[in-house]
Formats: C-alpha cells, sequence, structure tokens
C-alpha cells in the first residue's frame, strides 16, 4: 500500500463524454503526476501538478486537463472522448517536482470508452 | 526524447532459477532510474530506485544496477519464486517525469 488513492476504480464512457478521475497524494506530498497505460504498453506521461501549478506535460493533447486542490489532491479531466483513450490512468505523488525521489503510485483507473 | 527499452517481453522459468531482466535507454543524462513491478491490472509498486551517482540497489533476492555510459540498467531476481510473477518496468527520469519501457512479464513456474 502506497498510501495513493484512485477514484473511481472502473468507468465506462461512450465516446464525445467527459470524465473526471480524482486522485489523493500520499501524506506530505506536495507532487502529482499523472500517466497513461494502454493495454501491453508502459504508463505514458500525461502532465504534473506542483504546488497546484502545472509543472510539466507531455504529448497529449488540451482536452486533457487536471486540477490539484490546495490538500494536494488532484484530478484529471478528458473532455470529447476518443475510444482510444481507453486505458488504465495512473497517478504518481512525490515530496519533490522533479522526479529525483521515489514516485509512489496508485492502483489506478480503467477507463473504457464505447 | 528519451526512450526506453526493456528485453525480453516475456520470460517463464521454472521456480529456483535466478534470472535477469534488461533494460537500455537512448539519453544517458538520465538522473536516475527506477524499476517496478506491476502486477495485473493494478498499479505500479517501486522496487528499486538507483541515483545517478550510484550503480547498483540492493533489496532481499533483487539487484539493479545502472551503467548510464552504456545506456542499460538489469534487474537480478535471486531464486525466483511464483509469487514474483508479474510484470517489471523500468523507468528512466526526465526533467519532472518517468520515461517508460514496455515491461517484461515474467512467469514463475511451480
Amino acid at each position: 500500500e502506497t498510501g495513493v488513492t484512485q477514484s473511481p476504480t472502473h468507468l465506462i464512457k461512450t465516446r464525445g463524454q467527459q470524465v473526471t478521475l480524482r486522485c489523493s497524494s500520499q501524506s506530505g506530498h506536495n507532487t502529482v503526476s499523472w500517466y497513461q497505460q494502454a493495454l501491453g504498453q508502459g504508463p505514458q506521461f500525461i502532465f504534473q501538478y506542483y504546488r497546484e501549478e502545472e509543472n510539466g506535460r507531455g504529448n497529449f493533447p488540451p482536452r486533457f486537463s487536471g486540477l490539484q486542490f490546495p490538500n494536494y489532491s488532484s484530478e484529471l479531466n478528458v473532455n470529447a472522448l476518443e475510444l482510444d483513450d481507453s486505458a488504465l490512468y495512473l497517478c504518481a505523488s512525490s515530496s519533490r517536482s522533479n522526479s529525483r525521489e521515489t514516485q509512489y503510485f496508485g492502483p489506478g483507473t480503467r477507463l473504457l470508452v464505447l | 526524447k528519451q526512450e526506453v527499452t526493456q528485453i525480453p517481453a516475456a520470460l517463464s522459468v521454472p521456480e529456483g532459477e535466478n534470472l535477469v531482466l534488461n533494460c537500455s535507454f537512448t539519453d544517458s543524462a538520465i538522473y536516475n532510474l527506477q524499476w517496478f513491478r506491476q502486477d495485473p491490472g493494478k498499479g505500479l509498486t517501486s522496487l528499486l530506485l538507483i541515483q545517478s551517482s550510484q550503480r547498483e540497489q540492493t533489496s532481499g533476492r533483487l539487484n539493479a544496477s545502472l551503467d548510464k555510459s552504456s545506456g542499460r540498467s538489469t534487474l537480478y531476481i535471486a531464486a525466483s519464486q511464483p509469487g514474483d510473477s508479474a510484470t517489471y518496468l523500468c523507468a528512466g527520469t526526465g526533467a519532472n517525469n518517468l520515461f517508460f519501457g514496455t515491461g517484461t512479464r515474467l512467469t514463475v513456474i511451480p
């Protein structure tokens, strides 16, 4: 158990809909990163939030957006869902923003877009 | 752009065997290298973190090495057990994110 929690655990949406995924970081951590893991692939970096500000973004379109709250929990929002958005979405928390510390991952949210 | 490759993609071994998983990366400017374990449909569990100034880390039956000059890391698992069956992912550190390989799916046969 890493202390990082995600909700919901599973989600089914249809193409064109919007979805919000949630992540609670480990106690004492101020940085949350989001990753997308397609079936059979390694996780791909979506973006990172540090002290409520976006602090780096991977190669994902603007319909992927996020928030971080004062308690350092975070949301990932995806608009206009596409079939290829079906994946396991992982969040990771750490105590520093530069990835030099161990990142602790949550159990993930599995999203299926029909 | 950092690219991380893991070989083999899948591996089956009998219980008790020692084994080595390989990871290579294209950009030697990574800061550190982290190995993770992922059980089917689950999140990632950090196994070992090798800092840039280190060459290896050990935890129990696991030993990971890092050679930045050649762009390689290995994860050595001693005396494998059925409970070690999982996918093992290596990840190099970027500015503020991890670059993952596609993983090696390990099956340890009782």
